[in-house]
């Protein structure tokens, strides 16, 4: 069972443009995660967030959770071919020590 | 950066050989996890560890074991690998005390069996 969904799988854009990038779940969650991971390299952890509602920003990348903490939200402004890689989100599971991971949404950004 | 290195990064065998993997931290973190990561399928947890010699299954654990004798290296094993465990294993930590989960990630081992 994938209990986190991601969309759009993959997503191919210009340097410069916007882009939101979607991760849900039919369960509420206590909190999520956003990594992003570089071709050859280990994911590396973005952002937590905790509270229903909850914005947070860093740089030109936005976060939101859901207000009823099922979805989360990554908007990227004017997107750089630095901010190309494989974008997760994942949020703990049931046995109280890992993670479940979403499959990821594979950006490409071109000059 | 958390101090997590894998060893070797690559790795190419052949059925029915034994393998082993090796994650080491130099930071006492509890918790280490052994996740392998294919396309179509994302990040997968195998085995994870919650002290030395305390250690449980993940949702893909049939074909690997792992062992944890010091607080500094998990170590994954594959006793007779096959072409289905082809992949990039990830090994990872999570920092004590952290609320939400939070885990780092080491750099990968691609492993291929021919």
């Amino acid at each position: 069972t994938q209990l986190l969904e991601q969309s759009p799988q993959f997503l191919s854009i210009q340097e410069g443009e916007n882009l939101t990038v979607y991760c849900n779940s039919l369960s509420v969650f206590s909190s999520l995660q956003w990594y992003r991971q570089e071709p050859g390299e280990g994911p590396v952890l973005l952002v937590t967030v905790v509270t229903g509602g909850e914005v947070k920003k860093l740089k030109r990348l936005t976060f939101q959770f859901g207000d009823a903490r099922k979805d989360s939200s990554l908007h990227i402004t004017a997107a750089q071919p630095g901010d190309t890689g494989l974008y997760l989100c994942a949020r703990p599971g049931d046995s109280g020590y890992a993670l479940n991971f979403g499959k990821g949404t594979s950006l490409l950004v071109t000059p | 950066d958390a101090g997590i290195t894998q060893s070797p990064r690559h790795k190419v065998t052949e059925t029915g050989t034994p393998v082993t993997l090796r994650c080491h931290q130099t930071e006492n973190h509890r918790y280490m996890y052994w996740y392998r990561q294919d396309p179509g399928h994302g990040l997968r947890l195998i085995h994870y560890s919650y002290g030395v010699k305390d250690t449980d299954k993940g949702e893909v654990s049939d074909g690997y074991s792992v062992s944890r004798s010091k607080t500094e290296d998990f170590l994954l094993t594959l006793e007779s690998a096959t072409s289905s465990q082809t992949s990039v294993y990830f090994c990872a930590i999570r920092p004590w005390g952290g609320r939400f989960y939070e885990q780092y990630f080491g750099p990968g081992t691609r492993l291929t069996v021919t």
